[in-house]
Parts: structure tokens; sequence; C-alpha cells
């Protein structure tokens, strides 16, 4: 198993570009994360699925979009890119447990700079 | 608000030396809390979890309800122990992770 996979592994952007940030996991996980991890700051949660077609917000979702279409799938889109969203973002996934979360599974990052 | 602190962003130790990364929460209930560790080029990974009461790589952490800290410990540490480590509790409520800002252990020879 590939686990879960990131792409791009880095990118810079202008301001008010758009792009999307690919996640694919092969775990056959339900639950799906994205984390952004500023410098000196641990990951803060962006948006998470618990399943095909569910997304919901996370702590801070400005400025972001999912989508969920599939179990495998979940893309992290930026609109309008700002210099406040230049960071290293993470996705995860994990199995539910329980109604709580399981062991989280990190991909290796992208990371992101807005110019 | 829930909140999750390690008060250090940097800790230093000679091989062999004991180790304490700290990590205090503001969590009522009873979170389930983690350690998470990134290794130099390396994706983030579970250390442990206090569910399991269980040792990983000579690490163990105790939950401590009355001080509300989950602080992670080894008696003598390595040099293959230098990453970032991370606490994170889930709280019972949203059954989301919360990370700390992390913990830079630097284990020098």
């Amino acid at each position: 198993n590939a686990g879960v996979t990131q792409t791009p592994k880095f990118r810079i952007l202008k301001i008010g570009q758009s792009m999307t940030l690919q996640c694919t996991q092969d775990m056959n996980h339900n639950y799906m994360y994205w984390y952004r991890q500023d410098p000196g700051m641990g990951l803060k949660l962006i948006y998470y699925s618990v399943g095909a077609g569910i997304t919901d917000k996370g702590e801070v979702p400005n400025g972001y979009n999912v989508s969920r279409s599939t179990t495998e799938d979940f893309p992290l889109r930026l609109e309008l890119a700002a210099p406040s969203q230049t960071s290293v973002y993470f996705c995860a996934s994990s199995l539910p447990r329980g109604g709580l979360t399981d062991t989280q599974y990190f991909g290796p990052g992208t990371r992101l700079t807005v110019l | 608000a829930q909140r999750v602190t390690q008060p250090e962003k940097l800790l230093s130790v000679f091989k062999g030396a004991p180790v304490e990364l700290k990590c205090n929460y503001s969590y009522s209930g009873s979170p389930e809390l983690f350690w998470y560790v990134q290794y130099s080029r390396q994706r983030l990974q579970l250390l442990l979890r206090h569910i399991s009461r269980e040792s990983i790589k000579g690490f163990t952490a105790d939950l401590n309800k009355g001080e509300t800290s989950f602080h992670l410990k080894k008696p003598f540490a390595q040099e293959e122990d230098s990453a970032m480590y991370y606490c994170a509790p889930i709280s019972s409520n949203t059954g989301k992770l919360i990370f700390g800002q992390g913990t830079t252990l630097q284990v020098k020879p």
C-alpha cells in the first residue's frame, strides 16, 4: 500500500491564482482530513470528511473548499490564493472507531508559497 | 476553548539523559490523548496513545487528570529520538484531533 499520497510536493502561486491540492489514500479509510502547518505552529484542521459525499469545516476553513466524491480522494481547492495561505498542507486519513477517530495516517505534505 | 499546550519549542539533551516532553490540555471530560512524531524527512506518524498504556521505542506517557497533563517520557534518550513531537488530544465532544505547537527534541552525542 502506498498509504496517503499528496501532489504536488511544492508549489509557488501568485496572489489570486487558484489550485487544487490532491490527496489519495488506498487504505479504504472512511475519514479524511486536511491540515495546515504554519512555521512554529501546530497543525490546524481545515476540513474533514467522514465518508464519500460528506464534508465539514474544521478550525480554519476560510479560503478553501473540498469535495469527497470517492472514498479514496479528498482534494483541497484554493480559489483565490493569498499570502496568508503560505503553509505546509498535510492530508491524513483514519478509520472511525466507536465514534472517535482512530490513528491518523499522514501524507508527506505539500509546501505552498503564495507571492 | 479547548487548548493543548506544549511549553517547550526546543528540548536539547545529551544521549543517555532522561527526557520529558511536556503537554498540558484544557479539555473537560475524558479526552483521548496521542503523541505523534515526525522524524527528519519522514511523514508525521503516531508514536503512542494513552488508552493503550503502551511503551513505544522506550517512550511512555501517563495521563494525569488532576494536572491535565500528558507528558512524554523516556529514561535514556538516543540520538535517533531526535524529531519533532506533537501532543494531540481528541475531544470527546467533537471527535477531532487538536495538535499542540510541537517540541523539537535534539539528542546530542
